[in-house]
């Protein structure tokens, strides 16, 4: 099975900045990755399939990037609303596993 | 809306059998797989498995083979994840999802459920 690493395990940043989560496979995903948002209580939501489509209701802000074993999901501004764990998952080989994500949190 | 809704929380103890149930509306539930998806208390996301309403196709991932059960009523558009016999480890939030997309078979899940805590303590 594909595994997934998420790094860093823990981002912390201030509000306004840019953020730059990255996500690595074991194996090439080609552009077969999504990236997740969760907060405290909450399901996740599907922020990026398909490594750089956003899904319907997702800020421009958001914005994926990346192909084959190395993802970038990047925050361009972040709102106070975006500090969450954030996941990806790829779809290229069975099982459609997740990473172990990271968390976003305020400086 | 379309919207998946999952059955409240459940507290039982080990070796006691379980099945949580995920009703979809507001779309063809035939039609799109359903997947189910476990957090352990603080933990991350695990994927679990997925069926097919439609033909009740039914895949599980190697971690979870054998340990749960999971179907679908589609007469009810209903899915189930069900247990044998349940052990503490696991308690979990489990989540039903619906991918974004008919083809998307497990993956790309833009349509949640609310979450199902099952608790189990002796």
């Amino acid at each position: 099975e594909i595994v997934l690493t998420q790094s860093p395990a823990t981002l912390s940043l201030s509000p306004g900045e840019r953020a730059t989560l990255s996500c690595r496979a074991s194996q090439s995903v080609s552009s077969y990755l999504a990236w997740y948002q969760q907060k405290p209580g909450q399901a996740p939501r599907l922020l990026i399939y398909d490594a750089s489509n956003r899904a319907t209701g997702i800020p421009a802000r958001f914005s994926g990037s990346g192909s084959g074993t190395d993802f970038t999901l990047t925050i361009s501004s972040l709102e106070p609303e975006d500090f969450a764990v954030y996941y990806c998952q790829q779809r290229s080989n069975w099982p459609p596993l997740f990473g172990q994500g990271t968390r976003l949190e305020i400086k | 809306e379309v919207q998946l809704v999952q059955s409240g929380a459940e507290v039982k103890k080990p070796g006691e059998s379980l099945k949580i149930s995920c009703k979809g509306s507001g779309y063809s539930f035939t039609s799109y797989w359903i997947g189910w998806v476990r957090q352990m208390p603080g933990k991350g996301l695990e994927w679990m498995g997925i069926i097919y309403p439609g033909d009740s196709d039914t895949r599980y991932s190697p971690s979870f083979q054998g340990q749960v059960t999971i179907s679908a009523d589609k007469s009810i558009s209903t899915a189930y994840l069900q247990w044998s016999s349940l052990k503490a480890s696991d308690t979990a939030m489990y989540y039903c999802a619906r991918p974004v997309d008919t083809a998307m078979v497990g993956y790309a899940f833009d349509i949640w459920g609310q979450g199902t805590m099952v608790t189990v303590s002796s």
